[in-house]
């Protein structure tokens, strides 16, 4: 059963920077896009990103662009989300999330991981 | 970009109450849409994709229908294991938008 585990969360000041990583166990990821969705404290899910299954390409929320940077390394099973300039509003639980698969039955986010949080506070 | 719109926001339910939620795409996302469930402190858990398609381990309560740009969730029994909250997403392209939630609760 893969398993994805989030990690690089923390409480960090406005202006600094922070990088969440994603390890797959259980499974391989080099099929499978990946994608990063955050939730606000009692809020809804956000979509942030993605990478697709051999990271040549890249889309982001509007928020995102510019500041953040999605990454993988199939050859660790990982994903990884930088974050700079962060913001209060950037504080949330991060999750990162498999997501399509190449040539597959067109599931969705499929397996999730339990978060990371980040708290952006001076 | 696409935007989704969920409705109702809350649902107040008993057990044993049949429950739709509804999910409206700005465009079309053809049948490129899924629900989740989120239960407080956990992750989402997938619950149908592909408008219809229930994910391994679903119980046949769940049900997805819909197309285009209209999209709905039913719970045909609502079960005490079902009070959540639901978001639908497409994944029609990127970026892929969630709808706003619906939460589910005892009445």
């Amino acid at each position: 059963e893969v398993q994805l585990v989030e990690s690089g969360g923390g409480l960090v000041q406005p202006g600094e920077s922070l990088r969440l990583s994603c390890v797959a166990s259980g499974s391989t990821l080099d099929n499978y896009y990946m994608s990063w969705v955050r939730q606000t404290p009692g809020k809804g899910l956000e979509w942030v990103a993605k990478i697709t299954h051999d990271g040549s390409e890249e889309v982001y929320m509007d928020s995102a662009k510019g500041r953040f940077t999605i990454s993988r390394d199939n050859a660790k099973n990982s994903v990884y989300l930088q974050i700079n300039g962060l913001r209060v509003e950037d504080t949330a639980m991060y999750y990162c999330a498999r997501d399509w698969l190449v040539d597959g039955a067109g599931r969705a986010l499929d397996v999730w991981g339990q978060g990371t949080l980040v708290t952006v506070s001076s | 970009d696409i935007q989704m719109a969920q409705s109702p926001s809350t649902l107040s339910a008993s057990v044993g109450d049949r429950v739709t939620i509804t999910c409206r795409a700005s465009q079309t996302v053809f049948n490129w849409l899924a629900w989740y469930q989120q239960k407080a402190g956990e992750a989402p858990r997938l619950l149908i994709y592909k408008v219809s398609t229930l994910e391994t381990g679903v119980p046949s309560r769940f049900s997805g229908s819909g197309s285009g740009t209209e999209f709905t969730l039913t719970i045909s029994s609502l079960q005490p294991d079902d009070f959540a909250t639901y978001y639908c997403q497409h994944y029609y392209g990127a970026p892929r938008a969630f709808g706003q939630g619906t939460k589910v609760e005892l009445k």
